[in-house]
């Protein structure tokens, strides 16, 4: 059973366009991490939100944690060439032996296009 | 500044063959995790170590098995391949200790490509 489900699972647009990605879930999970990986690479952490509600931004992208902890999106403004990437979110939670445990979306495939 | 090094980076075997994928870390963390990643299943979780001398399955752990040799290394070992594990194998350290309420960040390895024929 996939706990975390993203959409869109590919998205290609035009440099300059806007636009969101969702990450849902059943589950309640104590944060929400979202990663960037570019091919050949490992995935890199963009952002953590652990309150129900948050906001944080990073330059260009927005991400924002659903009030119940169940749910999250991350929006690019006026996308660019440098942002094509795989997206991954990852709902946390700690483990009975005290580990971090991630569980992970499939992820969003985005081509920005010059 | 190496943060997570893996071991060999590309690996093709044949069914029924062994191989053991090396991770080592050097950021002194106490957890280490093995995940594998597939086109359009995004990152499953195999096996985890939460500390030295600790190892738990994770969501995928057949056909696997870990050896956390140390606090910088945890290997991965295949011991009869079979097609269904050609993947995408990524390494992954972190730090996160419950009592400071850290959230986990994760530190990935640049791949393994293993393709079983």
């Amino acid at each position: 059973t996939q706990l975390l489900e993203q959409s869109p699972q590919f998205l290609s647009i035009q440099e300059g366009e806007n636009l969101t990605v969702y990450c849902n879930s059943s589950s309640v999970f104590s944060s929400l991490q979202w990663y960037r990986q570019e091919p050949g690479e490992g995935p890199v952490l963009l952002v953590t939100v652990v309150t129900g509600g948050e906001v944080k931004k990073l330059k260009r992208l927005t991400f924002q944690f659903g009030d119940a902890r169940k749910d999250s999106s991350l929006h690019i403004t006026a996308a660019q060439p440098g942002d094509t990437g795989l997206y991954l979110c990852a709902g946390g939670r700690y483990s009975g032996a005290g580990s971090y445990q991630l569980t992970f979306g499939k992820g969003t495939k985005l081509s920005v296009i010059p | 500044n190496a943060g997570v090094t893996q071991t060999p980076k590309f690996q093709v075997l044949k069914t029924g063959q062994s191989m053991t994928l090396q991770c080592a870390q050097d950021m002194n963390h106490n957890s280490m995790y093995w995940y594998r990643q597939d086109p359009g299943m995004g990152l499953r979780l195999i096996y985890y170590s939460a500390s030295e001398g600790t190892t738990d399955k994770g969501e995928v752990p057949n056909g696997y098995n870990v050896s956390r040799l140390n606090k910088r290394e945890f290997s991965l070992r295949l011991e009869s391949a079979a097609p269904s594990q050609t993947s995408v194998y990524f390494c992954a350290s972190s730090d996160s200790r419950r009592l400071r309420g850290d959230t986990g960040e994760l530190f990935f390895g640049e791949g393994s490509r293993l393709t079983v024929l």
